[in-house]
């Protein structure tokens, strides 16, 4: 089965520090998100994306954060200047349509610690 | 807003034996979609089971169902013939669904982790 790919496995960043978490969808994918779990906690939403813009996004995505498709393959979350709240597990996910009964791909998470 | 709550933190089962994972939702919505999510030690969120809420009849997939209770707003999780590869969290989650909106958010639950014990 095709699988979403993500990378690093382990991010370890200092508190003010931006971070690039990467993402590889699935090829003939349209539609991409980004969750997030912090330890201990539900796994929650912060953004998802289509044909290169926002879908919609959480009250967590503030300003801090940002997604990019650069060149067509990759999607990007930036994190500008991280806080020790944001370390998480960061999961990316990607669909084929945006049909609301289709089953999301997830990756198996970026682990942010901030320190 | 849309809750999801998942009032096991934990539970175990002997192999070969079945277990039922609990799930409860809060929505004003009609039309809505239902999930079952597994994320075994390797961290990937693996799509379990799904139910439409417009079908009165229960999914099934192989040793997995459910039991969605529309009115009472429970939707559990039976696993039958447990399998040590059956070992991991489970998440229960809810998909909105409006007509001009694609592409809407799951909510998840907070998790239940299970133990098959061999």
């Amino acid at each position: 089965e095709p699988e979403v790919t993500q990378t690093p496995s382990h991010q370890v960043t200092q508190m003010g520090q931006e971070v690039i978490l990467r993402c590889v969808p699935i090829s003939n994918h349209l539609y991409f998100y980004w969750y997030r779990q912090i330890l201990g906690q539900k796994v929650e939403f912060l953004v998802s994306f289509y044909n290169n813009e926002i879908s919609e996004k959480s009250e967590i995505f503030d300003d801090q954060f940002s997604v990019e498709r650069p060149d067509g393959s990759n999607f990007t979350l930036k994190i500008r200047s991280t806080k020790l709240e944001d370390s998480a597990m960061y999961f990316c996910a990607s669909t084929k349509s945006g049909q609301n009964n289709e089953k999301l791909f997830f990756g198996s998470g970026t682990q942010l610690s901030v320190l | 807003a849309q809750t999801v709550t998942q009032s096991q933190p934990e539970m175990s089962v002997q192999e070969a034996e079945t277990v039922t994972l609990s799930c409860t939702y809060d929505t004003s919505e009609s039309d809505y979609y239902l999930f079952w999510y597994k994320q075994p030690p390797s961290r990937q969120m693996i799509l379990v089971i799904r139910q439409e809420a417009y079908k009165q009849q229960n999914a099934t997939e192989n040793r997995f169902s459910v039991n969605f209770q529309k009115a009472a707003k429970s939707f559990s999780l039976k696993i039958s013939d447990s399998q040590l590869g059956d070992a991991a969290m489970y998440f229960c989650a809810y998909r909105r669904d409006y007509v001009d909106s694609g592409n809407t958010p799951l909510v998840f639950g907070k998790g239940t982790r299970l133990s098959v014990i061999a």
